[in-house]
């Protein structure tokens, strides 16, 4: 079985500061990570995905996340906030097994501050 | 590429009537494609998985009679919510799954359904 624990339903930051959204995973196989993010009244746009490849990856919009096994984590960090970063985040896991469905964590709300 | 649209974008229906939602992959071939619900402020819960050619698996608590799923097609999956109800007003969101890809999925931009 797999789950997603996002720590925080809301997080507040001011402009240009740094922006950390934390995401804990339980899998039982390798697990395939996901990061979207959600602006009101739309559907989910991917931001990155960890498929085994390299630990640290790079999405749209300056966000990156780091994948670290022996924490269960997959970390969303973006250096500087924008404005227009203020949306609703999700962190999502998989498995490569076809037909899986994704999992996806309660959301973060982040709010950014001028 | 890997764009999944759905149509409607909003819809408003009264209590009693039926809805139907489509949800196309748009440049590619989708195996798999999934419904999932989003109350407000909430994540998304997945309601069933659809394969195409096949009856749709739907997760604990969801009425398959309810919400009457067809994936007739490699591009296209319906959603209808029969004799919809207030309760049902929520929004819909399909995702679909590439035929060469095992664990990506690409996300519709989501159905408002408002039943009054």
């Amino acid at each position: 079985a797999q789950s997603v624990t996002q720590l925080g339903s809301h997080v507040s930051v001011s402009e240009g500061a740094l922006v950390l959204l934390r995401c804990n995973y339980s899998s039982s196989v390798p697990p395939y990570l996901f990061w979207y993010v959600q602006y009101p009244n739309q559907g989910l746009q991917l931001l990155l995905k960890y498929t085994s490849a390299a630990t640290l990856v790079k999405g749209i919009n300056g966000f990156e996340a780091e994948f670290k096994k022996s924490e269960t984590s997959f970390h969303l960090t973006k250096p500087s906030a924008h404005m227009s970063d203020a949306a609703e985040y999700f962190c999502a896991v998989s498995s490569n097994q076809a037909g899986t469905a994704l999992i996806f964590g309660k959301g973060t709300t982040l709010s950014v501050s001028s | 590429g890997a764009v999944v649209s759905q149509h409607p974008s909003w819809v408003i229906c009264k209590s009693g009537t039926s809805v139907k939602i489509e949800c196309r992959s748009l440049d590619f071939q989708a195996t798999t494609m999934f419904w999932y619900r989003q109350f407000p402020k909430q994540s998304l819960m997945l309601m069933a998985t659809s394969n195409e050619g096949s009856k749709a698996t739907y997760e604990q608590g969801v009425e398959k009679d309810k919400f009457l799923i067809n994936h007739a097609s490699l591009t296209l999956s319906t959603l209808t919510v029969t004799s919809a109800h207030p309760e049902d007003s929520s929004f819909y969101i399909c995702s679909a799954r590439r035929k060469d890809s095992s664990y990506e999925q690409y996300f519709g931009p989501g159905t408002r359904l408002t039943v009054t």
